[in-house]
């Protein structure tokens, strides 16, 4: 079946400091890719998608590109910051008739003044 | 539009207790999600709803589970004679019948069984 890994947390940086939270996946298909998001106390958001391989999603700065010859979506933001502090989730959905979706297990991002 | 709902926000009930809940998705989607999520780890699929139709149920979806979703609109999950691993955030999530293939997740119902 599908699964999808990423790697444990938490992480801690430094404001300003360069993010890179893994990402690989198992899948039959051919899946679409996203990483979510879950700020403190509030429900679980789209961040970034990527529906083919070498696509790259891109938003608020945080990017992700689909890497099928490796089975990889890594998370990268070149410059944090204090409120990207949250749990980044990486999932996966296959294709077809509809769009149940894969989570990983979450990693906790900290971000320090 | 408001995006996905749930209610109640917090659940707390004895064990051996039914409890139920609610979702109203985003008024234009017709996909509807329901997913468990233990802490430490990510959400886990349950059960999946287009229309009225109930399309799909987990294995993790035992026999006390139940969802409904009557008129194709708000769906409700049901915990029958609840246990105390039933504890857990239960989420919904509403998408459009085909891609992008986004999936727009409520607030959740945080359940604690005593």
């Amino acid at each position: 079946g599908n699964s999808v890994t990423q790697m444990e947390g938490p992480v801690t940086l430094s404001e300003e400091a360069f993010l890179t939270i893994n990402c690989t996946y198992t899948a039959t298909g051919y899946p679409s890719l996203f990483w979510y998001v879950q700020y403190p106390g509030e429900g679980l958001q789209l961040l970034l998608k990527a529906t083919k391989a070498d696509d790259k999603g891109s938003n608020k700065g945080f990017e992700a590109t689909y890497r099928k010859e490796t089975t990889s979506f890594h998370l990268e933001k070149g410059s944090v910051q204090v409120s990207d502090s949250a749990v980044y989730f990486c999932a996966l959905s296959e294709g077809g008739g509809y769009q149940k979706v894969t989570f990983g297990t979450g990693t906790k991002l900290q971000v320090i003044p | 539009d408001t995006g996905v709902s749930q209610d109640p926000r917090h659940k707390i009930t004895k064990r051996g207790q039914n409890v139920t809940f609610r979702c109203d998705p985003i008024s234009e989607h017709n996909r509807l999600y329901w997913y468990r999520q233990t802490l430490g780890q990510g959400p886990e699929f349950l059960t999946y709803f287009q229309n009225e139709a109930q399309l799909e149920k987990s294995r993790l979806l035992s026999d006390r589970f139940s969802a409904e979703r009557p008129k194709g609109s708000f769906s409700t999950l049901e915990i029958q004679r609840t246990e105390q691993g039933d504890s857990a955030m239960y989420l919904c999530a509403s998408s459009f019948p085909s891609g992008p293939y986004e999936q727009y997740f409520g607030p959740g119902t945080r359940l604690t069984v005593t």
